[in-house]
């Protein structure tokens, strides 16, 4: 079974651009959370999404946004990127929103110039 | 955002010694997961603990869930080179929107041989 799967894996953006990163869960499974990772903030939790529904939204300002698909696909967004939003992105698949293990993928690696 | 507080933050052991941190927290956690990430990759999950009190393995991995909840411990046996990493806890607490996953600030852990 193919595991989590992130696209791109490196980016690098100039402030004030937008960015969309993607992620593909396990197959069969319908709820997609994602997390910003930072050498100062460590893993912070940014949104949640289970069958197109987003049920849970962590403490990060209205430039991150997100949806998820029909086939449970997901993508994150971010617009006039600032320096401090250079991070690792990270996605993590379930099942379920309440299932107790989550797998995540390699992450996308973001830099803002 | 909230972190777990994890301990120790970095290690230095040789190879063939036990190792030994841990998790704790001043809420509940329902679940408590244990991750180990390499440089530039997405953390991969090593063991999951779903009651109070549990004790789980995984080859030379041993974790266990607090009778309080509210921490954990991951204990590595007879360390090898490729257990070089940093090593996260997550608590969740399985509970409608608060299902997301609380990190631990890492512990670093280097093998020398």
């Amino acid at each position: 079974k193919a595991g989590v799967t992130q696209t791109p894996r490196y980016l690098i953006k100039t402030r004030g651009q937008q960015v969309t990163l993607s992620c593909s869960p396990i197959s069969g499974h319908r709820s997609v959370s994602w997390y910003q990772q930072t050498p100062g903030q460590g893993l912070q939790f940014l949104f949640e999404y289970f069958s197109e529904t987003q049920r849970n939204k962590g403490n990060f300002p209205g430039r991150f946004s997100g949806r998820q698909f029909s086939n449970s696909r997901s993508e994150m967004n971010v617009s006039t990127l600032e320096l401090g939003d250079s991070a690792l992105y990270l996605c993590a698949s379930s099942p379920y929103p309440e299932n107790t293990e989550a797998f995540f993928g390699q992450g996308t690696r973001l830099t803002v110039v | 955002g909230q972190q777990l507080n994890q301990s120790p933050q970095s290690m230095f052991i040789q190879e063939g010694e036990d190792v030994s941190m841990n998790c704790t927290s001043s809420s509940i956690f329902n679940t408590w997961l244990w991750y180990k990430q390499d440089p530039g990759e997405g953390p991969v999950l090593l063991i999951a603990l779903y009651k109070a009190g549990e004790l789980t393995s995984n080859g030379r991995l041993t974790a266990q869930f607090g009778i309080t909840r509210k921490d954990s411990f991951l204990n590595i046996s007879a360390s090898i080179p490729s257990d070089v990493g940093i090593y996260f806890c997550a608590g969740r607490r399985n509970t409608g929107t608060a299902s997301k996953l609380t990190f631990g600030t890492g512990t670093r852990l280097q093998v020398t041989l």
